[in-house]
């Protein structure tokens, strides 16, 4: 099925470092919605984004929604070890209301 | 306001095997969609179900069903399990708002079938 392009596939990074990634798509979407997945676990909405250019925090991470409307970005600052993680982005285009998903970033935390 | 909960949490059946998983959702939500989820693939969409009414199918064979009941609660089935259907499936429930919609998951169901 469609998917999203989600880059970078992982990172490996230092604590209090900060964090970027972001998924691109060739269609345009009406919404943009961050997901954190921990091992074993269903994945916990982080952000949600239903405006173009639109910016939105949730404490030390920080979303926005592409003015082209085909990207966003998530941004985390000062990284901390409980962010490792999966983090997926997933998009709706169109009127179908399905979600399409990123493959994720997974992100790893050296204390 | 308790979270969507899945049943079981982990399962293990033989090839040929039928399965049935249980979704309930956030209460006053009434979609519930399913998801699969393998190492790699990311999340592959199942089906939605809005006032018991299948409303969005993917891309998946007739071995795999769903349901929902009135009261919002979901199922779904696979019959004559393969060894590929090894995965974690996922459940989602949605609500609409003038805003957007917005899909909080379950925990899971991992599934193994040998």
């Amino acid at each position: 099925g469609q998917q999203l392009n989600q880059s970078p596939q992982s990172m490996f990074i230092q604590e209090g470092e900060d964090v970027s990634m972001n998924c691109t798509s060739s269609s345009i979407f009406n919404t943009w919605l961050w997901y954190k997945q921990d091992p074993g676990e269903g994945p916990v909405l982080l952000i949600a984004l239903y405006k173009a250019g639109e910016l939105t925090s949730n404490g030390r991470l920080t979303a926005q929604f592409g003015i082209t409307r085909k990207d966003s970005f998530l941004n985390i600052s000062a990284s901390i070890p409980s962010d490792v993680g999966i983090y997926f982005c997933a998009g709706v285009a169109g009127n179908n209301r399905k979600l399409i998903w990123g493959l994720g970033t997974s992100l790893a935390v050296n204390p | 306001k308790a979270g969507v909960t899945q049943t079981p949490r982990y399962l293990i059946k033989t090839r040929g095997q039928q399965v049935t998983l249980s979704c309930s959702p956030i209460s006053g939500h009434r979609s519930v969609s399913w998801y699969q989820q393998t190492p790699g693939q990311g999340l592959q969409f199942l089906f939605e179900y809005f006032s018991e009414t299948q409303r969005n199918k993917g891309n998946f064979p007739g071995r795999f069903s769903g349901r929902q009941f009135s009261n919002s609660r979901s199922e779904m089935n696979v019959s004559t399990l393969e060894l590929g259907d090894s995965a974690l499936y996922l459940c989602a429930s949605s609500l609409l708002t003038v805003v957007g919609e917005t899909q909080y998951f379950g925990p899971g169901t991992r599934l193994l079938v040998l």
